[in-house]
C-alpha cells in the first residue's frame, strides 16, 4: 500500500465550485509539500507545512496538516479553469533520516468546467 | 531567475546507447535529486546529492549513474539504457536536505523514451 495516500483521484468541479482534496499517511509526516503539475510537465512548488496545525494559503488555495490524523487537506476556494491540473502531495516519512527524499502520493487529477 | 533547469526537455533514444540528462540550479542549493515519475508508481527517488562529491542511492538506482562535481550541476548518467527506463525524468534542488525547513525545487523534466 501506498505510504501517502491521496483522495479523490480525479475530480471534476465546475467553475466556481470549492473542493477539497485530501493526502494521508501511514507513517508520521515530517513537512508536507503540495505541488502542482500540468500533465507531462515539471511540478510547480505550492506550499510546505512543517508542524500539526499549521495553515497556509496563497491566492485561493489553503493548506493545512493534522499532524495527528497524519493528513494534510488542500482546499480551493471558488475554482477557475487555471486551477486544473495534477496535485501532488510529498512528505518527508522517514523521520528525518532519508535525507532530503520525498516520498509522494499518487497524485489528484483535478478537471474545472468552465 | 531562480531555477532548475534539464535538458534535453524530450529524448528518444535506442536500447544501449549512452546517455546523459543535465540538472542545473542556479539558487547556491547544496541539495540535489533525481526522481522518475511512472504511471501508477507516482514519483521515486532514484539518487541524490548532500553537496559537492557527496552523492548516494535512492530507492531505485540501478542502471544509473550521477555525479556531483560542481554545486551547480548534478547529471544523470545511464551507461546502457533499457527500454524499462522509458520514464519522466525530474531534478530537484534545495537549500539543504532537511525537508523538515527547506522546500525542493523541481526543474521541467525530461521524458525519455528508450527504443
Amino acid at each position: 500500500s501506498q505510504e501517502l495516500e491521496q483522495s479523490p483521484q480525479s475530480l471534476i468541479v465546475q467553475e466556481g465550485k470549492n473542493l477539497t482534496i485530501n493526502c494521508t499517511s501511514s507513517k508520521t509526516l515530517y513537512g508536507l509539500y503540495w505541488y502542482k503539475q500540468k500533465y507531462g510537465e515539471g511540478l510547480i512548488f505550492l506550499m510546505m507545512l512543517q508542524k500539526g496545525g499549521e495553515e497556509k494559503s496563497h491566492e485561493k488555495i489553503t493548506a493545512k496538516l493534522d499532524e495527528k490524523k497524519q493528513q494534510s487537506s488542500l482546499h480551493i476556494t471558488a475554482s477557475q479553469p487555471s486551477h486544473a491540473g495534477i496535485y501532488l502531495c510529498g512528505a518527508d516519512v522517514g523521520g528525518g533520516t532519508s535525507y532530503g527524499k520525498l516520498t509522494f502520493g499518487q497524485g489528484t487529477i483535478l478537471t474545472v468546467h468552465p | 531567475e531562480a531555477q532548475v533547469t534539464q535538458n534535453p526537455r524530450y529524448l528518444i533514444t535506442v536500447t544501449g546507447k549512452k546517455l546523459t540528462v543535465t540538472c542545473s540550479q542556479n539558487m547556491n542549493h547544496e541539495y540535489m535529486s533525481w526522481y522518475r515519475q511512472d504511471p501508477g508508481l507516482g514519483l521515486r527517488q532514484i539518487y541524490y546529492s548532500m553537496n559537492v562529491e557527496v552523492t548516494d542511492k535512492g530507492d531505485v538506482p540501478e542502471g544509473y549513474k550521477v555525479s556531483r562535481k560542481e554545486k551547480r550541476n548534478f547529471p544523470l548518467i545511464l551507461e546502457s539504457p533499457s527500454p524499462n527506463q522509458t520514464s519522466l525524468y525530474f531534478c530537484a534542488s534545495s537549500l539543504l536536505w532537511d525537508t523538515h525547513s527547506y522546500e525542493q525545487y523541481f526543474g521541467p523534466g525530461t521524458r525519455l523514451t528508450v527504443t
